[in-house]
């Protein structure tokens, strides 16, 4: 059962653009989530993370957006640069992580 | 600064055949977790381990197995490798759970044919 869903497998944006990247989620036990960014070869690198007590957490360039409500969060990336071009990963925390699949953004110069 | 460190990087095993994934960390955290990650999919917990001694159960633990001897190494061994075991692994550590962020190997893609 998949508890974390990314429903956009690619983005693309131009350079200096606003990325929009999302995550619905189905368990509303959820009390923490964050995104993770991961390059080729790699491993995911935290990013950010909001805590289900707020609504919106902020650093630098990345703003995390929570809804309860909806179970929706979102991450927004002002302004995109080509260096953010990865695939984004979502996770969602209650007892273990869950993850979603991941979007791949591409950001166009 | 190594972080965590996943070896190998690659490998192709035969069906049946046995092998141990290693991983190492050098942050002294006391949580360390095993995932895969099969393609189009998000990472699944495989194990994860509390403390030197201590392991426990993810998602998807069959077919696989770990040990905790320390507090830096915690290898998973794959006893007889089956294909529906193809995927790419990565071993995280954090200091705790749930709210602290979990650092990440490189990956170790593995393919069983």
């Amino acid at each position: 059962d998949q508890q974390v869903k990314q429903n956009s497998p690619s983005l693309s944006v131009q350079e200096g653009r606003i990325s929009i990247l999302n995550c619905d989620y189905t368990n509303s036990m959820f009390d923490y989530f964050l995104w993770y960014k991961k390059y080729p070869a790699e491993g995911p690198t935290f990013l950010i993370s909001i805590s289900s007590i707020k609504d919106k957490n902020e650093d630098g360039r990345f703003t995390v957006f929570l809804n309860k409500s909806a179970k929706h969060l979102s991450l927004h990336i002002v302004p995109s640069q080509p260096g953010d071009s990865a695939v984004y990963f979502c996770a969602a925390y209650n007892n273990d992580m869950r993850f979603g699949a991941g979007t791949r953004l591409t950001v166009k110069p | 600064n190594a972080g965590v460190t996943q070896t190998p990087k690659f490998r192709i095993l035969k069906i049946g055949q046995s092998m141990t994934l290693q991983c190492a960390q050098d942050m002294n955290h006391n949580y360390m977790y095993w995932y895969r990650q099969d393609p189009g999919m998000g990472l699944k917990l495989i194990y994860y381990s509390v403390g030197a001694g201590i392991t426990d159960k993810g998602e998807v633990p069959n077919g696989y197995n770990v040990s905790r001897s320390t507090t830096e190494d915690f290898p998973l061994r794959l006893e007889l490798a089956a294909p529906s075991q193809t995927s790419v692994y990565f071993c995280a550590s954090s200091v705790d759970r749930g709210d602290q962020p979990q650092h990440f190997g490189d990956g170790t893609r593995l393919s069983i044919l």
